[in-house]
């Protein structure tokens, strides 16, 4: 079975902090995503990486940034946590194939106050 | 306008009932997704479509090309079976890229 697994499920942050979010996954899949999640709005695409060293903004990706720098670990940072990046943040990963199917994990859900 | 939209946005359904989710969009796609939500966050991959029909236990899941609008169905529903559904599309030419629905929040009483 293909696991992701990402290293905090709760995270409370002041504003202006530096934030780390890990993601990893054991199934050597090249692509890895950052997304987040909020209500009425749905998953949106912060960053994706389709290869180590690689990445490509997404949807949202102002005021974060990514680092992939072994093919299993994708992290999200955030430089200067504002609270309107307080949310439920879902990494996920899939191989390159045209017809990947993605697997999630289980997602982090970040206040910052 | 989003370019996937869900339809309904929230369902309660009675033990045993036939649900149907649906599921429009707007663009070209080369796949669409449906994917299912549980409290707590866990997301999992139920369907991936790119045309006709599949199936797995009591779920069903169609797409119709031409009219952009997929289906997902649920038979004989269980409590088990609550849970927010979501329809992503992958939209033709962005390789690997998903564009998401809001979801569908669906609750099964006994």
């Amino acid at each position: 079975d293909v696991k992701v697994t990402q290293s905090s499920r709760y995270l409370v942050k002041r504003t202006g902090e530096k934030v780390f979010l890990e993601c990893v996954q054991d199934m050597d899949h090249e692509n890895m995503f950052w997304y987040r999640q909020d209500p009425g709005l749905g998953l949106r695409l912060i960053y994706f990486s389709y290869d180590v060293k690689m990445k490509e903004k997404g949807d949202i990706p102002e005021g974060y940034s990514v680092s992939r720098e072994k093919k299993e670990r994708f992290s999200l940072i955030l430089e200067s946590a504002s609270t309107n990046q307080t949310s439920m943040y879902l990494c996920a990963s899939s191989l390159r194939s045209t017809q990947e199917t993605q697997y999630f994990g289980p997602g982090t859900r970040l206040l910052v106050l | 306008k989003n370019e996937v939209e869900q339809s309904p946005q929230n369902l309660t359904a009675q033990e045993g009932e036939f649900i149907t989710i649906n599921c429009s969009y707007s663009v070209g796609i080369s796949a669409l997704h449906w994917l299912q939500q549980h409290p707590g966050g866990g997301i999992v991959s139920l369907f991936m479509l790119s045309s006709g029909k599949k199936k797995h236990g009591r779920l069903i899941a169609t797409i119709n090309i031409q009219e952009k609008h997929s289906s997902l169905h649920i038979t004989a529903s269980h409590p088990r079976d609550s849970a927010v559904y979501i329809c992503a599309v992958r939209r033709a030419g962005t390789a690997s890229k998903l564009t998401f629905g809001t979801g569908t929040r669906l609750q099964v009483t006994l």
